[in-house]
């Protein structure tokens, strides 16, 4: 049973590019959170999604993010236009169905904005 | 206020003895869950342990204990018999369903253990 898969594993992008970064849940998973990782910081909760739906998103700034979990495929969180404050590890997290407690995380995308 | 605070940046170990790493956490539901987990340097969160805020007794997994006071909001971790693969950062965490289940963090201590 694969874990939570997570790709790019590092991505380099230039000021002003746009950053995909992609959130394949374990099997059987319906909800993803996603994650932001300053450099030394601890975790902080950005969005939290059920498939086609965002459940919360009280953590993702205003502008320029965005998020999304389709009926197929994995989930997206998509920054545009990044700035050098953007750069971080982003980490993304599954559990199952509601009223169940795990989260489980994925290997973490590192994202540097040159 | 704070959800969780970690008050150690960081600790140094003797191999193959006992370290307590300490979490203190604020809560007004009655129904939540405590979490560790290991960052090693090569960045991915590693869970360790769990503790339910309903459980009666300590959670243990292996050479990790977690001391559950509840009374005193403290869930501080125990490594015991400390390896040099020990060395991390390590992160406290709580979830409470009245805010959708996402984990608020601590912002972690850095384990060393000295051979």
């Amino acid at each position: 049973n694969a874990g939570v898969m997570q790709n790019p594993r590092h991505l380099v992008r230039r000021r002003g590019q746009e950053a995909r970064l992609r959130c394949s849940p374990m099997k059987g998973h319906s909800h993803v959170y996603w994650y932001r990782q300053l450099p030394e910081e601890g975790l902080k909760f950005m969005v939290y999604l059920q498939k086609e739906n965002i459940i919360d998103e009280s953590g993702m700034p205003k502008e320029r993010f965005s998020a999304e979990f389709p009926k197929e495929g994995p989930s997206i969180l998509r920054i545009q236009q990044v700035v050098r404050g953007d750069s971080a590890a982003y980490f993304c997290a599954s559990s199952p169905p509601q009223g169940a407690f795990e989260q489980y995380f994925g290997p973490g995308t590192r994202l540097t904005v040159t | 206020a704070q959800k969780i605070t970690q008050t150690q940046p960081g600790m140094f170990v003797q191999e193959k003895e006992a370290v307590t790493l300490d979490c203190t956490y604020d809560t007004s539901d009655p129904s939540y869950g405590l979490f560790w987990y290991k960052q090693p340097s090569s960045g991915e969160m590693i869970f360790l342990i769990y503790q339910g805020s309903y459980d009666q007794q300590n959670a243990t997994e292996g050479r990790y204990s977690l001391n559950f006071q509840k009374a005193r909001k403290s869930a501080n971790l125990v490594i015991s018999a400390s390896q040099l693969g020990d060395s991390a950062m390590y992160f406290c965490a709580m979830r409470e369903p009245s805010t959708g289940n996402q984990f608020y963090f601590g912002t972690g201590t850095s384990l060393t253990v000295i051979p």
